[in-house]
């Protein structure tokens, strides 16, 4: 069974781009959260989505992210018009209901920004 | 916003020597987590604490949650070069968030000399 999947593992787009980054999660896993991670920093909370809902945003920028999770599919990370500073490590983790039993971090997606 | 105070930031240690770090915070927390996370991956969960006073081993590796609950503490006794890499702990605050939302201290990372 694989773990959580995250692509690509390396996404490069220049300013003004959009970046999308998927995520799947661990079979039987219907909650997924995003986090960001920069150089020499833990990582920061971004979003936590049910299948279809955004339970939880209170981490996100407030303009030029978005996330979601249909019902089928993966869960998709937007990023609109990058910038510099949206340059760093993005990972996902999925559980199998809410709280933190089976909580399960992806490899991660590295975001360059050129 | 929450914050978690992690140190040390850094340790250079020969290969048999125990390893203590340890992990503050000002607010209250229900749980405590202690992640590995090696480069190009994301973190590697090694032990969970959920009741204050908690002390927990996982083979070399032994972690505590403070009575007071706002700390932690992770032992390594007799490290070996593998264990090279960045120890993060982490934790749910008992005054905030969805059940999903993690704080991550800033990492320790741990080189072993052989």
């Amino acid at each position: 069974n694989a773990g959580v999947m995250q692509n690509p593992r390396h996404l490069v787009r220049r300013r003004g781009q959009e970046a999308r980054l998927r995520c799947s999660p661990m079979k039987g896993h219907s909650h997924v959260y995003w986090y960001r991670q920069l150089p020499e920093e833990g990582l920061k909370f971004m979003v936590y989505l049910q299948k279809e809902n955004i339970i939880d945003e209170s981490g996100m920028p407030k303009e030029r992210f978005s996330a979601e999770f249909p019902k089928e599919g993966p869960s998709i990370l937007r990023i609109q018009q990058v910038v510099r500073g949206d340059s760093a490590a993005y990972f996902c983790a999925s559980s199998p209901g809410r709280g933190l039993v089976g909580y399960t971090f992806g490899s991660g997606t590295r975001l360059t920004v050129v | 916003g929450q914050q978690l105070n992690q140190s040390p930031q850094s340790m250079f240690i020969q290969e048999g020597e125990d390893v203590s770090m340890n992990c503050t915070s000002s607010s209250i927390f229900n749980t405590w987590l202690w992640y590995k996370q090696e480069p190009g991956e994301g973190p590697v969960l090694l032990i969970a604490l959920y009741k204050a006073g908690e002390l927990t081993s996982n083979g070399r590796l032994t972690a505590q949650f403070g009575i007071t609950r706002k700390d932690s503490f992770l032992n390594i006794s007799a490290s070996i070069p593998s264990d090279v890499g960045i120890y993060f702990c982490a934790g749910q605050a008992a005054d905030g968030g969805s059940q999903g939302n993690l704080i991550f201290g800033k990492g320790t990372k741990l080189s072993v000399k052989p």
